[in-house]
């Protein structure tokens, strides 16, 4: 389940499981939007990316879906392995005349065997 | 080489010192980027170079002063910091503006 606090959200799932970690992106000119995955003591590692006019993409075992509506991202991982176990943050970029990724706040991942 | 190298990784310096941090890339990208993340934060926009010239300062306070001295190099000259200035710094570079960055491992900075 989640656990929001003090610290960062943590979703705990079981290996095997899917995993959906959400986000709310703050700017809706936002046109441009990236998942990245963060292991202790790394950089950000770039998993997968949407632009405005889709609203699904796919990459391995990875899915990023878009709401506009609601400013909502999604990012669904199948068969959540222990090697998922990271933080997950969502950016946001304006493509209207300045460069600027702006991050989310970050979830946790916990994967138990 | 398609890597964002740091250096160094890791660096305690005093209040009264001045170092800089090192970013270097070889894939041709032409914007190139500081971050700061705290502990349990996100990465927070500090610099935005493109083309080399700076194109975004996050309003930085001055003992913070980058320098890009061609297009494969970033640099974060660190002076008179501040104990709240201890951080992960990170670096990143993209082909493009609005494109995918690609970060690298960082600089564990202490300040003491």
């Amino acid at each position: 389940g989640e656990s929001v606090g003090l610290h960062l959200p943590t979703l705990s799932v079981q290996e095997g499981d899917n995993s959906i970690i959400n986000c709310a992106y703050s700017n809706s000119a936002s046109d441009y939007f990236i998942w990245y995955k963060q292991e202790s003591g790394k950089g950000p590692q770039f998993i997968i990316d949407i632009r405005s006019n889709m609203d699904k993409r796919q990459g391995q075992r990875v899915t990023v879906l878009l709401n506009k509506t609601v400013k909502h991202l999604s990012l669904q991982i199948a068969a959540t392995q222990p090697g998922d176990s990271a933080v997950y943050f969502c950016a946001e970029n304006y493509s209207g005349g300045y460069n600027k990724l702006i991050f989310g706040a970050g979830t946790r991942l916990a994967v138990h065997p | 080489d398609t890597e964002v190298t740091q250096t160094p990784k890791h660096l305690v310096m005093g209040m009264t010192n001045k170092k800089s941090l090192k970013c270097e890339q070889h894939m041709g990208h032409r914007a190139m980027y500081w971050y700061k993340q705290k502990a349990k934060k996100p990465p927070e926009l500090m610099f935005v170079y493109s083309y080399e010239k700076l194109s975004i300062n996050e309003s930085v306070p001055s003992r913070f002063s980058p320098e890009c001295p061609n297009s494969s190099l970033l640099n974060l000259h660190l002076h008179a910091l501040q104990p709240e200035d201890s951080a992960l710094y990170l670096c990143a570079s993209s082909q493009e503006e609005v494109d995918i960055l690609l970060f690298g491992s960082g600089t564990r900075l202490t300040v003491v």
